[in-house]
């Protein structure tokens, strides 16, 4: 059972945007710690998309923003292109656990 | 960066496995670093990490069976399997962690990662 909940599914055509959702408890998001979001494509590593709520590490399409409000937060596709089809987590540290926390189920976005 | 892990590989139950991963490209003594899993049909797991003061910790289902160290000489972070169970196989994978601007890590540098199957 994974620490955050995430839509198994989501999914778009291209140029529309997708709204991924990541809901905690009052012991992660809710707890005012922050959010970071990954995504992964099969074969690869996955990689860092958005580190503390809403920032963005170099490289990064701009099309992918973030945003964090009480014990939720949201990923936000934005243009969604071929290439984005990819599994996406989110990450909280967690006062029950530790500073690393745990990810959410991850979400497959689907571009149709 | 650069993280390149090795070690991974087919074990029976119950048995065990050393995987280690060679940094490069960063100071790692400034660095925590963990290792995070990927099980066929399942999502990411991150199972154990460790500080820059060498303080370690690890995931509720890890239950005491794996341990995580580094070598600041030799820039190497390992994680030692042991009693290794089906559920345990998994694609694992060695990342650099980063401090949020709050509370907590996250992780911006990942390697390819080793497959480990029991």
């Amino acid at each position: 059972q994974s620490l955050l909940t995430q839509p198994p599914s989501v999914s778009g055509a291209p140029g529309q945007t997708v709204t991924i959702s990541c809901t905690g408890t009052d012991s992660n998001i809710g707890a005012s710690f922050d959010v970071h979001w990954y995504q992964y494509l099969p074969g690869t590593a996955p990689r860092l998309l958005i580190y503390d709520n809403n920032n963005r590490p170099s490289g990064v399409p701009d099309r992918f923003s973030g945003s964090k409000s009480g014990a939720s937060a949201s990923l936000v596709i934005a243009g969604l292109q071929a290439e984005d089809e990819a599994d996406y987590y989110c990450q909280s540290a967690d006062n029950n656990l530790n500073a690393w926390g745990g990810f959410g189920g991850g979400t497959k976005v689907t571009v149709l | 960066v650069q993280l390149l892990e090795s070690g991974g590989g087919l074990v029976p139950t119950g048995g065990s496995l050393r995987l280690s991963c060679a940094v490069s490209g960063f100071r790692f003594d400034r660095h925590a670093m963990s290792w995070v899993r990927l099980a066929p049909g399942k999502g990411l797991q991150w199972v154990s990490g460790v500080n820059a003061r060498n303080r370690a910790a690890e995931a509720e289902f890890v239950r005491g069976r794996f341990t995580v160290s580094r070598d600041e000489a030799k820039n190497m972070v390992y994680l030692q399997l042991n009693s290794l169970g089906v559920d345990d196989t998994a694609v694992y994978h060695c990342v650099r962690d980063r401090e949020s601007r709050g509370y907590g890590y996250y992780f911006d540098a990942w390697g390819q990662g080793t497959l480990v199957t029991v």
